[in-house]
């Protein structure tokens, strides 16, 4: 998906904390996504980032280095309810163009 | 108003036939959208609508893809001649504009199997 890379699969333990990465093509951009998606179910949106620094809303934090292409989302206190596709989305001047996904499994 | 719609759920089909997809978005959204997900990947632009023009559509669209957006409303997906590669779920999603730095609301999708 046009040059947006996150890993393929993530596993993190209940009540920690995991940090996905997403890496993306920095020409035309205008801001970075983060969604959602539990298996077979539609992508929900959690955040974005136009701007630098970390957005916070709860567990989830959404961090934007626009200078570096780069992009974290971080979940805190892990639930097994977490365990979900992470998929990193950017957007330009043009509809979202979506990374193919971070598959985190959560265990007990 | 209970947000983005699509029908049918599933669909299996033969080889060869013709399909056809409803998405109902958000009301108040003018800018509505079609992906399409295979198993392990991300949902891959297919095209997308201002109001009931047709802006962009993805190299992905070969010309046995068709859709519309007749009134602005609801959207409709069309494919012709199906192939096992058409096998895959179709999203539909739709967002307010008119800039680009808002989210996009997702339905459940129309799970196509072409057997």
């Amino acid at each position: 998906g046009q040059n947006i890379d996150q890993p393929t699969e993530m596993t993190a333990t209940e009540g920690a904390i995991v940090q996905i990465n997403c890496t993306y093509q920095t020409s035309g951009f205008n801001g970075l996504f983060w969604y959602q998606q539990h298996a077979g179910e539609a992508p929900t949106f959690l955040s974005y980032n136009v701007l630098d620094g970390l957005e916070e809303k709860g567990r989830f934090s959404s961090f934007l280095s626009r200078s570096k292409g780069y992009s974290y989302l971080l979940l805190k206190e892990l639930q097994m309810k977490d365990s979900a596709s992470y998929l990193c989305a950017r957007g330009g001047n043009t509809p979202l163009v979506f990374g193919k996904g971070t598959r985190l499994s959560v265990i007990a | 108003d209970t947000g983005v719609s699509q029908d049918p759920r599933h669909k299996i089909t033969k080889r060869g036939q013709n399909v056809t997809f409803r998405c109902d978005p958000i009301s108040e959204h003018n800018r509505l959208y079609w992906y399409r997900q295979t198993l392990g990947q991300g949902p891959e632009f297919l095209t997308y609508f201002q109001n009931e023009a047709q802006l962009e559509k993805s190299r992905l669209l070969s010309d046995r893809f068709s859709a519309e957006r007749p009134k602005g409303s609801f959207s409709t997906l069309e494919i012709q001649r199906t192939e096992q590669g058409d096998s895959a779920m179709y999203l539909c999603a739709s967002s307010p504009g008119p800039t680009w730095v808002t989210e996009a609301f997702f339905g459940q999708g129309t799970r196509l199997t072409v057997v």
